[in-house]
């Protein structure tokens, strides 16, 4: 199957910092990446995506980057909040058909 | 608009029994998925359907069935449970590569 893995597990941060989460694909062929919250006892939210014609995408208060030489994506997270609490993970679709999410990454944020 | 409705939230079943878990969406998308979740993993792809008539086995699809009669709905059905199938089981639909999950069913085999 499909290898999509996060760096870190867990990431803390302050009030107001940026946090920057980070997810390795292994799939060259990969051509769209997605980026889902997911909140206690809820199902995935979409938060933003990217396709692989481009580098970076800007939403609100998040950013994703995509490097497709070294297949790497983050989730940039300008002045996190308590409401950004919560398990994030990344998602690549090949065809069209089926997405494959990583173990995800668990953020705190400290007021 | 409800988007991805999922039913039962929760279920206990006793080993061997068997069920259907529900799926309904009303964003007339053709994709859907069927993904189970362990405690602190990711989602793992069990089937999914590209259309009224057709599915497809994901990642973990052994110890389950699907159908689809409908654009709408897209069942799980589980015939003999056992206790590695307690889960949390989130159903999904896509429009140009975006999901939409559904709340989830909590299952605990017993």
């Amino acid at each position: 199957g499909e290898s999509v893995g996060l760096h870190l597990p867990t990431l803390s941060v302050q009030e107001g910092d940026n946090s920057i989460i980070n997810c390795a694909y292994s799939n060259s062929a990969s051509d769209y990446f997605i980026w889902y919250k997911q909140e206690s006892g809820k199902g995935p939210q979409f938060i933003i995506d990217i396709r692989s014609n481009m580098d970076k995408r800007q939403g609100q208060r998040v950013t994703v980057l995509l490097n497709k030489t070294v297949k790497h994506l983050s989730l940039q997270i300008a002045a996190t909040q308590p409401g950004d609490s919560a398990v994030y993970f990344c998602a690549e679709n090949k065809d069209g058909n089926q997405f494959y999410f990583g173990t995800g990454t668990s953020l705190t944020v400290i007021p | 608009n409800a988007g991805v409705t999922q039913t039962p939230k929760f279920r206990i079943l006793k080993i061997g029994q068997s069920m259907t878990l529900q799926c309904a969406q009303d964003m007339n998308h053709n994709y859907m998925y069927w993904y189970r979740q362990d405690p602190g993993m990711g989602l793992k792809l069990i089937y999914y359907s590209v259309g009224a008539g057709i599915t497809d086995k994901g990642e973990v699809p052994n110890g389950y069935n699907v159908s689809r009669s409908t654009t709408e709905d897209f069942p799980l059905r589980l015939e003999l449970a056992a206790p590695s199938q307690t889960s949390v089981y989130f159903c999904a639909s896509s429009y140009q590569g975006r999901a939409f999950f559904g709340q989830g069913t909590r299952l605990t085999v017993v």
